[in-house]
């Protein structure tokens, strides 16, 4: 049973468009993480959420966490060919992550 | 800093044999995880090394596998004997602070057992 639901699985857009990934679940976290993962290496870490209606930004990245702390998003504003990659969100529950199934990105130039 | 250094980074392994995964964290931490990635799935916990004691091994799928973490430093996680479904990527993790800082993954070790 996946406890982590995340959407969409794949995603192709054009350089310069904006994009939402989106991780939800019926179960209420301490708080939700997102990495990122290339190819052969392990996931790295890009920001953590903890208090509900959190929201943070990494640069063209805004994270927000929903005010019952069971989901979670990730929007990227004008989506560059570097920001390829797998996005991952991962709930934190006392030591234990439980991961989405990953976001595929694709920008293409 | 030096990351979390993991190895072999590949193996291939016939079924029945027995092999050995190795995770180095990064000095001081004092958390160490195990996960998995099997192919299609998720991410999974495996277990949770607070120093050189277990704190949660409630994902280890069966008692084929067996961690260990010697002196608080090095941890290995044995798989004997390997079976096809233990096929996947070992991912370990290591962390100081509290679990919501999140973690720092090595670069996992890709086990194939034909």
């Amino acid at each position: 049973t996946q406890l982590l639901e995340q959407s969409p699985q794949f995603l192709s857009i054009q350089e310069g468009e904006n994009l939402t990934v989106y991780c939800n679940s019926s179960s209420v976290f301490s708080s939700l993480q997102w990495y990122r993962q290339e190819p052969g290496e392990g996931p790295v870490l890009l920001v953590t959420v903890v208090t509900g209606g959190e929201v943070k930004k990494l640069k063209r990245l805004t994270f927000q966490f929903g005010d019952a702390r069971k989901d979670s998003s990730l929007h990227i504003t004008a989506a560059q060919p570097g920001d390829t990659g797998l996005y991952l969100c991962a709930g934190a529950r006392s030591y234990q992550l439980t991961f989405g199934k990953g976001t595929k990105l694709s920008v293409i130039p | 800093e030096a990351g979390v250094t993991q190895f072999p980074s590949h193996s291939v392994i016939e079924k029945g044999q027995t092999v050995t995964l190795r995770c180095d964290p990064i000095s001081g931490h004092d958390n160490l995880y195990w996960y998995r990635r099997v192919m299609g799935k998720e991410i999974k916990f495996l277990l949770h090394f607070v120093k050189e004691s277990k704190q949660d091994e409630s994902g280890m799928p069966n008692n084929r596998f067996l961690a260990e973490r010697t002196g608080g430093t090095y941890s290995t996680l044995k798989v004997q004997p390997a079976e096809l479904e233990d096929s996947g990527v070992y991912f370990c993790a290591s962390s100081q602070l509290s679990f919501n800082y999140g973690y720092t993954f090595g670069s996992g070790t890709r086990l194939t057992v034909v």
